[in-house]
């Protein structure tokens, strides 16, 4: 069974501060993606990578930024924390495949409060 | 274009009864349609999903309907129970080739079932 995990259910940091989020994932897939969850607002994808290195912006990109060094790991950074991105932040990953219907593995969230 | 739109935002049955959410896409590029199914504390997982090919996909009490000139697509959970109380969401992809997979996820809807 693929296994996505991400390393705090809860975080609790102040504004300003530099906030690092982490993802493993055990699968060897190639596409890692970094999403915010918010109520009435559904997934809104923040970041993605399909390599090493490699990471392209999503919808709301504005204030994250990512890091992949490594194939299993995928990072979240907020550079400097603000209240507006208190939320639910969610991992996954997947295959990188000729066509797109390999399922999205999600881990089970980081709840991140700034105060 | 891009967005997928769901609905009802919220929803509650009771037991035993089928419980119907609906999803409308605009983009005719999209050819994967997946539902994902997320309880508390939990992150989404795979329920079941389509290809545009076939109107209709059973496994087990859930069914996708799928109406390719409507552009829409709609999840029947048949015979509903407690546990099936969660959020689902529906969601959309494309091939691309060398596809990075990338869903586009609706706003999700809260189910309750009542005993």
């Amino acid at each position: 069974d693929v296994k996505v995990t991400q390393s705090s259910r809860y975080l609790v940091k102040r504004t300003g501060e530099k906030v690092f989020l982490e993802c493993v994932q055990d699968m060897d897939h190639e596409n890692m993606f970094w999403y915010r969850q918010d109520p009435g607002l559904g997934l809104r994808l923040i970041y993605f990578s399909y390599d090493v290195k490699m990471k392209e912006k999503g919808d709301i990109p504005e204030g994250y930024s990512v890091s992949r060094e490594k194939k299993e790991r995928f990072s979240l950074i907020l550079e400097s924390a603000s209240t507006n991105q208190t939320s639910m932040y969610l991992c996954a990953s997947s295959l990188r495949a000729v066509r797109s219907n390999q399922p999205q593995h999600f881990g089970d969230g980081t709840r991140l409060s700034i105060l | 274009q891009q967005q997928v739109k769901q609905s009802p935002q919220s929803l509650i049955v009771q037991k035993g009864g089928i419980s119907i959410i609906n999803c409308a896409y605009e983009n005719t590029a999209f050819d994967y349609f997946p539902w994902y199914q997320q309880f508390p504390g939990k992150g989404p997982a795979l329920l079941i999903a389509i290809r545009p090919d076939v109107s209709e996909k059973k496994e087990g009490r859930f069914t996708i309907s799928f109406n390719k000139s409507a552009k829409q697509f709609s999840l029947h959970i048949m015979d509903s129970q407690p546990g099936d109380s969660a959020t689902y969401f529906c969601a959309a992809s494309m091939d691309y080739g060398g596809s990075q997979g990338n869903l586009i996820f609706g706003k999700g809807t809260k189910l309750s079932v009542k005993p």
